[in-house]
């Protein structure tokens, strides 16, 4: 069936340091493929998506591009913040050739980040 | 623009009793999600809704969960009786119609079953 799977947290990293999530996906057809992140006490917000191979989608230095050869949608930053620390959810949606499935998320199961001054 | 607005933002029950969580989505959007988010299953779809009918209802744990969404401007997810094991964060979400369009996000119910 269809899935998402992320690269279990969680993640600890020193301000500055690179971020890498990985991303990958189980599908058929031609999902789009979204980042949502998530704040304490908060709800899900957006990220960044693409809608297609190749795409690359990017937000407040995030960065993730669709390779729809490897199925994947790895989320980078070069440089990241305190500010950053949150629950990274990666999630694929499919268009109207899916029927009774349109506008439903698929979700992976989150990667806490945590960024030390 | 208003958001997803959900209430309460948090409850306190007793089990056995009856928990009603409510959700405005964003005026025009045609779709509507409810779901639970736990430390042990993370985040599970319960139902979702297009032009207020019922899409697909099977990701609702038991009889005991029920959803109405008599408009397009109101939802309510209902659990009775209540149990511990439903004490969780509960969001809406709803989006446009059409394929890539986004969710948007209530800032949750964060519900505890005593």
């Amino acid at each position: 069936g269809d899935s998402v799977t992320q690269m279990e947290g969680p993640v600890t990293l020193s301000e500055e340091a690179f971020l890498t999530i990985n991303c990958t996906y189980t599908a058929t057809g031609y999902p789009s493929l979204f980042w949502y992140v998530q704040y304490p006490g908060e709800g899900l917000q957006l990220l960044l998506k693409a809608t297609k191979a190749d795409d690359k989608g990017s937000n407040k230095g995030f960065e993730a591009t669709y390779r729809k050869e490897t199925t994947s949608f790895h989320l980078e930053k070069g440089s990241v913040q305190v500010s950053d620390s949150a629950v990274y959810f990666c999630a694929l949606s499919y268009g109207a050739d899916r029927g009774s499935t349109l506008g439903r998320l698929y979700f992976g199961r989150g990667t806490q980040l945590t960024v030390w001054p | 623009d208003a958001g997803v607005i959900q209430s309460p933002r948090h409850e306190v029950t007793e089990m056995g009793q009856e928990v009603t969580l409510r959700c405005k989505p964003i005026s025009g959007h045609d779709y509507l999600f409810w779901y639970r988010q736990t430390m042990m299953r993370g985040l599970e779809l319960l139902i979702y809704f297009n032009n207020n009918v019922p899409i697909d209802d099977s990701g609702m744990p038991e009889d005991r969960f029920s959803a109405k969404m008599p408009n397009a401007s109101f939802s309510t997810l209902k659990i009775q009786p209540s149990e511990p094991r439903d004490s969780a964060v509960y969001f809406c979400a709803s989006s446009p119609w059409g394929s890539n369009q986004p969710q948007h996000f209530g800032d949750g119910t964060r519900l505890s079953i005593l």
